[in-house]
């Protein structure tokens, strides 16, 4: 069965900090790959997806994520948060025959000013 | 383009009592899921469904909960009865087919 890791519950940071959450996925065949994001108050919103390519992709927001297929990961970075980027982080996965989510549980960004 | 829309927003019920939730997708998306989001954890598939018809139920508990797309639209989540372990937000989403989801605002269910 497919399971999603995150290894941060909660991440503090001061603005301008650099950020990167963990993502491992548990999985044998070809994934899709989603980092989603949820404001306070806001619907779960997309941030970045990976399909297939350039293992390195681009978000919204100035997020990026990288696959990397040998570790099973699907890490979300950016070099530089702003106190709007404080939020829940959910890293999900499905596989190419179109499964549904499998979500991780989360990790809870708080940034300060 | 309008979003997932889904309510009501905030329900609090008594345990054993029934409750229903209602979703409507972004017009010309096949796929629709139910995920159950309970406190500090992420959304757990209830059920997928592809048009009017089933894909995944297999974490659907069968006894009390259940869902209905008729139409291949709107869809419908019941529980009955519900438990205080019910507590949560339902969320609903939907897709093209192998695509990102879109996810609505979710109800808040409080079993008391």
């Amino acid at each position: 069965a497919q399971s999603v890791s995150q290894h941060n519950h909660h991440v503090i940071l001061s603005e301008a900090a650099s950020l990167e959450l963990g993502c491992n996925y548990s999985y044998g065949g070809t994934v899709n790959l989603f980092w989603y994001v949820q404001y306070p108050g806001q619907h779960l919103q997309l941030l970045l997806k990976y399909f297939s390519g350039d293992p390195l992709v681009k978000g919204i927001k100035g997020f990026e994520a990288e696959f990397i297929k040998s570790k099973f990961s699907f890490n979300l970075r950016k070099p530089s948060v702003q106190w709007s980027d404080t939020a829940e982080y959910f890293c999900a996965v499905s596989n190419q025959a179109g499964t549904a989510l499998i979500f991780g549980k989360g990790t809870t960004l708080s940034v300060s000013s | 383009e309008a979003g997932v829309a889904q309510s009501p927003r905030y329900k609090i019920i008594e345990k054993r009592q029934s409750v229903a939730f209602w979703c409507n997708p972004i017009s010309g998306h096949a796929t629709l899921y139910w995920y159950q989001q309970i406190l500090g954890q992420g959304p757990k598939l209830l059920i997928q469904f592809q048009n009017n018809g089933v894909v995944d139920d297999s974490q659907l508990p069968k006894d009390r909960f259940s869902a209905e797309r008729l139409k291949g639209v709107d869809s419908t989540l019941k529980i009955q009865p519900a438990k205080l372990e019910d507590s949560a937000v339902y969320l609903c989403a939907s897709s093209l087919r192998n695509t990102e989801a879109f996810f609505g605002q979710g109800t808040r269910l409080t079993v008391v």
